[in-house]
C-alpha cells in the first residue's frame, strides 16, 4: 500500500523560509505524481501544488504561487516542499499524498500524517 | 469559502444511516470523478471512495458514494463510534493548472 512521512515543519517568523520532506516507501515513486496540501487550525484541507512523476510539471494553488516550489528527487524517493515569505495564514499541518497516476490528478491513495508550521513572531 | 460545499456537520446514532452531501458545478463534479477522505485528528486522512462510487481495499462496504449531475453523496450504514471523523469530498477543478478542490468538510458525530 505504501508510506509516507513527512519531516522538516518547525517554528519560523514572517518572512521566512522552510523546506519541508516527504519520503515514501512501498511503492514505485517514480510513477505517480505527487501533492502536497495543509490544515490551518480550525479549517478544512487545502490542496496547495502538484508535481508530475518525472518532475517535468508543477502546478499550485493562488495561495501559493510564487512563494511555494515542489520539487522531487526520484532516486530518493522523497518529495519537497520549498517556502519563502511565510506568513502567520501558513501555519498549518502540511500532508503530502500520492496520486494514482502520473501526470494528472485522480484520487489520493497514500496520505502521511504531516509536519506542523507555525508562522510566529 | 469552498469550492465544493458540504454541511459542516451531521449526527446520527450508533447503528443507523448518514448521508454527507457535496455540491459543485459543471466544471468539477460535472465532468470528472469524485472521492471522498476520512480524517481523523492526529491521523492521516485515508481514501474511502474513489471514481465516485468504488471503495479501496480494505474500506468496509458500509461506506458508499454516488454521483448525480454536479452533486456526489457519501452514505454510511452501520454507524459506529469509530467513524466519528471529518469527511471530505474532492476532485480536479478542470484543469491541472485550476487544480484539486475539496469540500469545506463534514464532521461527523455519532451520539
Amino acid at each position: 500500500q505504501g508510506q509516507m512521512v513527512e519531516s522538516g515543519g518547525g517554528v519560523v517568523q514572517p518572512g521566512g523560509s522552510l523546506r519541508l520532506s516527504c519520503a515514501a516507501s512501498g511503492f514505485t515513486f517514480n510513477i505517480y505524481g505527487m501533492h502536497w496540501f495543509r490544515q490551518a487550525p480550525g479549517k478544512g484541507l487545502e490542496w496547495l501544488a502538484f508535481i508530475r512523476s518525472d518532475a517535468t510539471n508543477e502546478y499550485y494553488a493562488d495561495s501559493v504561487k510564487g512563494r511555494f516550489a515542489v520539487s522531487r528527487d526520484n532516486s530518493k524517493k522523497t518529495l519537497y516542499l520549498q517556502m519563502h515569505s511565510l506568513r502567520f495564514e501558513d501555519t498549518a499541518v502540511y500532508f503530502c499524498a500520492k496520486d494514482n497516476l502520473a501526470s494528472y490528478y485522480y484520487y489520493m491513495d497514500v496520505w502521511g500524517k504531516g509536519t506542523t508550521v507555525i508562522v510566529s513572531s | 469559502q469552498s469550492v465544493l460545499t458540504q454541511p459542516p456537520s451531521v449526527s446520527a446514532a450508533p447503528g443507523q444511516r448518514v448521508t454527507i452531501s457535496c455540491s459543485g458545478s459543471s466544471s468539477n463534479i460535472g465532468k470528472n470523478y469524485v472521492s471522498w477522505y476520512q480524517h481523523l485528528p492526529g491521523a492521516a486522512p485515508q481514501l474511502l471512495i474513489y471514481d465516485n462510487n468504488k471503495r479501496p481495499s480494505g474500506i468496509p462496504d458500509r461506506f458508499s458514494g454516488s454521483k448525480s449531475g454536479t452533486s456526489a453523496t457519501l452514505a454510511i450504514t452501520g454507524l459506529q463510534t469509530g467513524d466519528e471523523a471529518d469527511y471530505y469530498c474532492g476532485t480536479w477543478n478542470g484543469s491541472l493548472s485550476a487544480g484539486w478542490v475539496f469540500g469545506g468538510g463534514t464532521k461527523l458525530t455519532v451520539l
